[in-house]
C-alpha cells in the first residue's frame, strides 16, 4: 500500500458524457501528478500540481483539466468523452522538497467509454 | 529527460538473480536513474534510485557504470512475485521546485519461473 488512494476504482460511463477522478496523496506529500495508461500510448504524464498551484503540464487534452485543493487532494476532470479515453489513470505523489523526489503511485482508476 | 533503452523482455528462473538492463547515454549530470515496476495493472510501484553511486535497498541492487551510460537492477532472489514490467527512467527534479514528471518507455517484461 503506498499511502495513495484514488477513487472510483472502476468507472464505465458513455461518450460525451464528463467524469470526475479524485486522488488523496500521501500524508505530507504537497506534490501530484496525474498519469494515463492506455493500451497503445503506454504510460503518459499528464499534469503536476504541487502544494495548489500548477506545476507542468504534459499530453493533456484541453478537454481533460486537474485541480488541487487546500487539503492537497486532487481532481482529474475528464469531459467530452470519447471512445479513446477509455484507459487506466493513476494518480501519484511526492514530498515536494525538489530532491531526489520519489514518486508513490495509487491503484489507479479504471475508465471504460461506451 | 534522457531516453533509457531497456529489452523487451527477459526470463529468470526463481531464487536466481534477475539482472535487468538499461542504456541511457544521453543522461545528463543532474538526471537520477529511477527504477519502477508495475505488476500486471497496478499502480507503479517505486524500486530504487540512484545518480552515480551503486546503492542497495530491501528491493533491490542499483549499479550504475562509471560513465553513467548504463545500469543494471539486480534482484537478488527473483520470486514469482517480481514477475512484472521493469521501468528504467532517466530524471531529474530542480531543486526546490519539484518539477520532475517520469517518462516511461516500453520497459522490459520479466518473467521468473518456477
Amino acid at each position: 500500500d503506498s499511502g495513495v488512494t484514488q477513487t472510483p476504482k472502476h468507472l464505465i460511463t458513455a461518450t460525451g458524457q464528463r467524469v470526475t477522478l479524485r486522488c488523496s496523496p500521501r500524508s505530507g506529500d504537497l506534490s501530484v501528478y496525474w498519469y494515463q495508461q492506455s493500451l497503445d500510448q503506454g504510460l503518459q504524464f499528464l499534469i503536476q500540481y504541487y502544494n495548489g498551484e500548477e506545476r507542468a503540464k504534459g499530453n493533456i487534452l484541453e478537454r481533460f483539466s486537474a485541480q488541487q485543493f487546500p487539503d492537497l487532494h486532487s481532481e482529474l476532470n475528464l469531459s467530452s468523452l470519447e471512445l479513446g479515453d477509455s484507459a487506466l489513470y493513476f494518480c501519484a505523489s511526492s514530498r515536494g522538497t525538489g530532491h531526489q523526489e520519489t514518486q508513490y503511485f495509487g491503484p489507479g482508476t479504471r475508465l471504460l467509454v461506451l | 529527460d534522457a531516453k533509457t533503452t531497456q529489452p523487451t523482455s527477459m526470463d529468470c528462473a526463481e531464487g536466481r538473480a534477475a539482472n535487468l538492463p538499461c542504456n541511457h547515454s544521453t543522461i545528463s549530470g543532474n538526471e537520477y536513474v529511477y527504477w519502477y515496476r508495475q505488476i500486471h495493472s497496478q499502480g507503479p510501484q517505486y524500486i530504487i534510485h540512484g545518480l552515480k553511486n551503486n546503492e542497495t535497498n530491501e528491493m533491490a541492487s542499483l549499479i550504475i557504470t562509471e560513465d553513467r551510460k548504463s545500469s543494471t537492477l539486480i534482484l537478488p532472489h527473483a520470486t514469482l512475485r517480481d514477475t512484472a514490467v521493469y521501468y528504467c527512467i532517466a530524471t531529474y527534479y530542480a531543486g526546490g521546485t519539484s518539477y520532475g514528471k517520469l517518462t516511461f518507455g516500453q520497459g522490459t517484461i520479466l518473467t521468473v519461473h518456477p
